[in-house]
């Protein structure tokens, strides 16, 4: 099983701001990789696949980069909807795939 | 904009079984595959297995192996999965998502990009 290590598990933000994530892959899964937003009580949101293609009506302010075994999002000016937990998943290695442990993005 | 429309709450014996229903609403199955997921309370996703409907092939992750059952319903564009032999850890909200496959050097890969509301699933006796 791939395992998918997100860093840090919680960011503190000041709207505005930008963000970076991190998530590591233990092996590589080449560029098949997504990124997700789930706010509290809600499902996740696809933001980005393919490691950087932002899905159908993602903000621009969103973006991803990475390939291998290490992948980043970056969020370039926080706004107020943003905060939430963001999860990265692989969907390379069928047919396990496994999500990272989340980072929360949170209002400094 | 197809919406997938998941069944409501269940509360559940241990040992027993619990099947949720996903009905794709707005649209059809088409080429895409079927993904559940699930999340315990405070923790983070778990996916669980897969189906292509149009091939009635599934697939399962490694742990719940034996114990999961995902199948299709092309006409009526609905999937489900149960899951039996259920204990307190089982407890958490189920969600399906729509899986987008896209082909890499001839190889498919599918990622979520629609997701249910979820169906909370209680295990207690």
């Amino acid at each position: 099983e791939i395992v998918m290590t997100q860093s840090p598990a919680t960011l503190s933000v000041s709207p505005g701001e930008r963000a970076t994530l991190s998530c590591r892959a233990s092996q590589s899964v080449s560029s098949n990789l997504a990124w997700y937003q789930q706010k509290p009580g809600q499902a996740p949101r696809l933001l980005i696949y393919g490691a950087s293609t932002r899905a159908t009506g993602i903000p621009a302010r969103f973006s991803g980069s990475g390939s291998g075994t290490e992948f980043t999002l970056t969020i370039s000016s926080l706004q107020s909807e943003d905060f939430a937990v963001y999860y990265c998943q692989q969907y390379n290695n069928w047919p396990q795939l496994t999500f990272g442990g989340g980072t929360k993005v949170e209002i400094k | 904009q197809v919406q997938l429309v998941q069944s409501g709450a269940e509360v559940k014996k241990p040992g027993s079984s619990v099947k949720v229903s996903c009905k794709a609403s707005g649209g059809t199955f088409s080429s895409y595959a079927i993904s559940w997921v699930r999340q315990a309370p405070g923790q983070g996703l778990e996916w669980m297995g897969r189906i292509i409907p149009i091939l009635g092939i599934a697939n399962y992750a490694q742990k719940f192996q034996g114990r999961v059952t995902i199948t299709a319903d092309k006409s009526t564009s609905t999937a489900y999965m149960e899951l039996s032999s259920l204990r307190s850890e089982d407890t958490a909200v189920y969600y399906c998502a729509r899986d987008v496959p896209m082909i890499t050097n001839g190889v498919y890969y599918y990622y979520m990009d629609v997701w249910g509301k979820g169906t909370t699933v209680t295990v207690s006796s």
